[in-house]
């Protein structure tokens, strides 16, 4: 039982260029969210799905783009990486309903550098 | 823009140690929870919070959703050096999301 994986660990990527960040979890949760971590500003939601088939904007959602392939996987696209979007990025999941619906686990984070 | 405001930002302990940190915000939160994050790590749960008052432990962790639901606090008892690290508070006000704090940072008085 790995929880939520994530992949790349790291990444490195000059400006203009676009990568998918993966996530996957093996918990049989409903819902997944995908976060950005900066210094002295906590977590950031950029996009989550509430449910398969569904995904919604965050706090944070310029300049991404998500895709909840299926119910384990859920993916953050960057379609045209800037330097700003430098940050450590965390995937978590929850359960979509009952006692524990907003506890949210969380994956190891891919850290991207953009150049 | 961050909803939540935690105190302190950082902090330094030794060994042994009582350690406080709050959480608080000028809106009302339905359910608070705790999380620590290790270096190069993501955050791991360690306490939910979800009736207004609640006192809940896990081992020497100890945390209490407040009276007026814009409050929380997290209490560690006789610290040890793994203790280390950035805590933050999380609060659940409508739909499944989560707003966090900012973090304080566990340091080891040298």
């Amino acid at each position: 039982n790995a929880g939520v994986t994530q992949t790349p660990k790291f990444q490195v990527l000059k400006t203009g260029q676009s990568m998918t960040l993966q996530c996957a979890q093996d918990m049989n949760h409903n819902s997944m969210y995908w976060y950005r971590q900066d210094p002295g500003m906590g977590l950031r939601l950029i996009y989550y799905s509430a449910s398969e088939g569904t995904t919604d904007k965050g706090e944070v959602p310029n300049g991404y783009n998500v895709s909840r392939l299926n119910k384990r996987e859920f993916s953050l696209r960057l379609e045209s990486a800037a330097p700003s979007q430098t940050s450590v990025y965390f995937c978590a999941s929850s359960q979509f309903a009952g006692a524990s619906t907003y506890e949210q686990y969380f994956g190891p984070g891919t850290r991207l550098t953009v150049t | 823009g961050q909803q939540l405001n935690q105190s302190p930002q950082s902090m330094f302990i030794q060994e042994g140690e009582d350690v406080s940190m709050n959480c608080t915000s000028s809106s009302i939160f339905n359910t608070w929870l705790w999380y620590k994050q290790d270096p190069g790590e993501g955050p791991v749960l360690l306490i939910a919070l979800y009736k207004a008052g609640e006192l809940t432990s896990n081992g020497r962790l100890t945390a209490q959703f407040g009276i007026t639901r814009k409050d929380s606090f997290l209490n560690i008892s006789a610290s040890i050096p793994s203790d280390v690290g950035i805590y933050f508070c999380a609060g659940q006000k409508y739909g499944n999301k989560l707003v966090f704090g900012a973090g304080t940072i566990l340091r080891v008085k040298s």
